[in-house]
């Protein structure tokens, strides 16, 4: 098992621009979950999924946009990069309450 | 927003030495979750525990499910420099929607 893959690893954009941050995981877990982390803030949720088909919003979803047409895939869209986007960002999965498992992280700078 | 108290935020022991942290809530849990965090790198998990009164090792590893469910508790034993980093906690608060809830770490540094 590849567990929970993140790529890229790095990105730079400038301000307004868009991307996606792939996210897979093989372990066919029903729950994933984006994240960011910023000094001293801690993990906090930005989006999350029950399963494919259904998404919701975490506590920090404003300038992102996510899907979940299948059950391995999560990608976590940026519509038009700003600076304060500038974080490392974390995919999970898991099966409900059960363990939680991280991806590597992709950090990404908006300049 | 995060709804788990863990502390110390940061300790400095010796190598050999051995370490405590703990994280408390006002809220009932499910279930706890310990990671471990190096540089550059994303969370690992550590211990899972699903039952109050849980005690469950890992290694030289420790960590229990508070009989009360609001807090865990994560030893290390005989510390070594690899065991540098940050080491939270997250649990599922109950009604929580499998959201977890994460504290802010402890920063661990060991001095060889």
């Amino acid at each position: 098992n590849a567990g929970v893959t993140q790529t890229p690893k790095f990105q730079v954009l400038k301000t307004g621009q868009s991307m996606t941050l792939q996210c897979a995981q093989d372990m066919n877990h029903e729950y994933m979950s984006w994240y960011r982390q910023d000094p001293g803030m801690g993990l906090r949720l930005i989006h999350y999924s029950v399963g494919a088909g259904i998404t919701d919003q975490g506590e920090v979803p404003n300038g992102y946009n996510v899907s979940r047409s299948t059950t391995e895939d999560f990608p976590l869209r940026l519509l038009s990069a700003a600076p304060s986007q500038t974080s490392v960002y974390f995919c999970a999965s898991r099966r409900l309450l059960n363990e939680q498992f991280f991806g590597p992280g992709t950090r990404l700078t908006v300049l | 927003g995060q709804q788990l108290n863990q502390s110390p935020q940061s300790m400095f022991i010796q190598e050999g030495e051995d370490v405590s942290m703990n994280c408390t809530s006002s809220s009932i849990f499910n279930t706890w979750l310990w990671y471990k965090q190096d540089p550059g790198e994303g969370p690992v998990l550590l211990i899972a525990l699903y039952k109050a009164g849980e005690l469950t090792s890992n290694g030289r590893l420790t960590a229990q499910f508070g009989i009360t469910r609001k807090d865990s508790f994560l030893n290390i034993s005989a510390s070594i420099p690899s065991d540098v980093g940050i080491y939270f906690c997250a649990g599922d608060r109950v009604g929580s929607n499998y959201k977890l809830t994460f504290g802010k770490g402890t920063l661990l540094t060991v001095n060889p």
